[in-house]
């Protein structure tokens, strides 16, 4: 089985340009999450997808962040402009289901953005 | 809110030996899921272990085993047998029953050859 796919798996640029980043969840999984990781700390929530409606985007800073989730598969994250705090590896995960029993997540790689 | 905390940053362990690392948390619910990932230097998750809140027995997987309190919300991991590919961060992670995480700060674990 394909585990959860991320691209790219680096990214510098500079503050105030615009970056996106690509996911590709485990096939069959209705949820998809995205996370924020900075150095030094757990992951943090930035939105959950059921199929290709979200589910909470409350830590979201939508000034700047967006995200989508197309035909309830494949989901991009985009910042718009990017800031200097915004330096951090950028999780995507996904699950069978995203209530009861069936809320393994598995994680990709992640994206490692540098913002200079 | 729910929280959880993850009061050691840092863990060292001798090969062979036994390591604790501890997890608290704060919720008002009652039915919430419990889990531990392990993050190598790749930084790809991988959960190591989890435990449903409404279960009374202790999860355990091989060498891994956690020691569930639910009335005193505390939720530590034990290593047995550590190896050094047991090196890794480990994070403690609440789920609430609708699917919404919450991570702590992580223990990063050092194996000593």
């Amino acid at each position: 089985e394909a585990g959860v796919a991320q691209s790219p798996r680096y990214k510098i640029i500079e503050k105030r340009q615009s970056v996106a980043f690509w996911c590709n969840p485990i096939s069959g999984h209705a949820t998809l999450y995205w996370y924020q990781q900075i150095l030094g700390q757990g992951p943090k929530l930035l939105i959950q997808f059921q199929n290709n409606g979200v589910v909470d985007d409350s830590q979201l800073p939508k000034d700047r962040f967006s995200a989508e989730r197309l035909k309830g598969v494949d989901s991009t994250l985009k910042i718009q402009p990017a800031k200097l705090e915004d330096s951090a590896v950028y999780l995507c995960a996904s699950s069978l289901d995203g209530a009861g029993l069936n809320t393994e997540a598995f994680f990709g790689q992640g994206t490692r953005l540098t913002v200079v | 809110a729910q929280t959880v905390t993850q009061s050691q940053p840092e863990m060292s362990v001798q090969e062979a030996e036994t390591v604790t690392l501890s997890c608290t948390y704060d919720t008002s619910e009652s039915d919430y899921y419990l889990f531990w990932y392990k993050q190598p230097p790749s930084r790809q998750m991988i959960l190591v272990i989890r435990q449903e809140a409404y279960k009374q027995q202790n999860a355990t997987e091989n060498r891994f085993s956690v020691n569930f309190q639910k009335a005193a919300k505390s939720f530590s991991l034990k290593i047995s047998d550590s190896q050094l590919g047991d090196a890794a961060m480990y994070f403690c992670a609440y789920r609430t029953w609708a699917g919404k995480s919450t991570f702590g700060d992580g223990t990063t674990l050092t194996v000593k050859p």
